[in-house]
């Protein structure tokens, strides 16, 4: 997957814990993001950073922070689980300069699946 | 904000022609895009078209847009069973500073039968 890693792929966790999902890139690329991918809905944006310690809302983004704190990590974490936040997450990452005008394709990675019980 | 409509569920005969439609609502859109998702997978990008084309081939693909109508279709030639998938329309909006944003409809899954 060019050079992204997801971890855990896989966790089943209980409501009211905490979780934090990682996104790890060799790509050296700027743009991060964090989808949530659900039934009936696609991809939702969570998050997305343009830089190392610079983040902002998508349009989910609710019960969700984010952190990067060097180029090749960006970590999504739940700070208490609910059932409603059971989904696959995605990552995904693309090198498009600030105000870019070009396609600047995102590049996925394979997803990690959240069970809230 | 932007939305962007696909119909759940296609089925097609192999070596059948496929055409998967996506509407979407951002009369802003710069570019395009059709992503392929396969079980267990990620999104793969399949293609994309600039807002001012109205047509782009690439092998047994084939997207068609309407800018006016904001109607993007794809079309895959002689369908194959591995081109069973999820099929992810998205568009993008113009150039910000956060970068290539981009909103998804909710995917068509694609089921190619013998």
């Amino acid at each position: 997957d060019a050079g992204i890693t997801q971890s855990p792929r896989h966790k089943v966790t209980e409501t009211g814990t905490p979780v934090t999902l990682r996104c790890h890139q060799t790509e050296n690329h700027r743009y991060m993001y964090w989808y949530r991918q659900d039934p009936g809905h696609g991809l939702r944006l969570i998050h997305y950073s343009y830089g190392v310690k610079d983040t902002d809302k998508g349009e989910v983004s609710d019960g969700y922070s984010v952190s990067r704190s060097k180029t090749e990590d960006f970590l999504l974490t739940l700070e208490s689980a609910t059932s409603s936040q059971t989904s696959v997450y995605f990552c995904a990452i693309s090198d498009a300069p600030q105000g870019s005008s070009g396609a600047n394709v995102l590049t996925f990675g394979a997803g990690s699946r959240l069970t809230v019980l | 904000g932007e939305d962007v409509e696909q119909s759940l569920f296609l089925s097609v005969r192999e070596g059948d022609s496929s055409v998967i439609n996506c509407t979407y609502t951002d009369s802003s859109s710069t570019y395009l895009y059709w992503y392929k998702q396969e079980p267990g997978a990620g999104l793969q990008l399949l293609t994309y078209i600039f807002s001012n084309m109205d047509m782009k081939q690439d092998q047994r693909l084939t997207v068609l847009l309407n800018k006016k109508d904001k109607h993007l279709s794809l079309r895959i030639a002689d369908t194959q069973t591995g081109d069973s998938a999820i099929y992810f329309c998205a568009e993008r909006g113009p150039p910000t500073g956060g970068g290539n944003k981009l909103t998804f409809g909710t995917g068509t899954q694609l089921k190619v039968e013998l």
